[in-house]
């Protein structure tokens, strides 16, 4: 158990289709990030959450996706009119200013 | 983008020491360094970071030049169990965005 739960584990969807993932991180992570990793790379910034206010996107990131953290608990990643280059592996971590645990990740395929 | 350099793989004998290379001289002087792993299939998973001084904990140990241009995480006696991708992680400057590059894929030789 590392703390930070994420759901579903893979996701097949169709291209156009909207996907959404789910991170459940403990209650005493006040920081949460999502990452996206291709094969062979590492992890790529995507957004970060301190609490429930969304403090950083990267420019990288279309306005396809938008990611929520209600109440600074769970966050959400929703990904609009799903493209092939999304398919990819969506890890989120939790954390506080000592150090972050990451979840196991959802892998998205798009068909 | 806060940049570090690591040589993509290295192999290891089991039970030797295994000394990880991580070039960042663009570092900026109140950011730590940090180092993660991650096995197959599954999520990095923290393993050591410093600011200055020598860290030492169960897992490794970090040291850190003198200049912080570099660092080198030393696993002390490998196993099997340590075959991953190790990265060394900076925080981009003024940003809350950790940079990771592709990492050193370490092997571990029985």
């Amino acid at each position: 158990d590392t703390g930070v739960s994420q759901n579903p584990r893979h996701k097949i969807t169709k291209r156009g289709q909207n996907v959404t993932f789910r991170c459940d991180p403990i209650s005493e992570h006040n920081r949460l990030y999502w990452y996206r990793q291709t094969l062979g790379q590492g992890p790529e910034f995507l957004t970060y959450f301190q609490n429930e206010a969304q403090l950083e996107k990267s420019r990288l990131l279309s306005d396809r996706f938008s990611a929520e953290r209600p109440k600074g608990s769970f966050s959400t990643l929703e990904i609009q009119r799903t493209e092939q280059g999304d398919s990819a592996m969506y890890l989120c971590a939790g954390g506080t200013h000592y150090g972050y645990t990451f979840g196991s990740g959802t892998r998205l395929t798009v068909v | 983008d806060a940049k570090t350099t690591q040589p993509n793989s290295m192999e290891s004998n089991e039970e030797e020491p295994v000394h990880l290379p991580c070039n960042h001289s663009t570092i900026s002087g109140t950011d730590y360094i940090h180092w993660y792993r991650q096995l197959p299939s599954q999520g990095p998973e923290y393993v050591i970071h410093g600011l200055t001084s020598n860290v030492n904990n169960r897992m490794a140990s970090l040291a850190i030049a003198e200049d912080r241009k570099s660092s080198t995480l030393i696993l002390h006696r490998a196993t099997l169990r340590d075959a991953a991708v190790y990265y060394c992680i900076l925080r981009d400057g003024g940003t809350y965005k950790y940079i990771f590059g592709t990492g050193t894929r370490l092997k571990v030789l029985a």
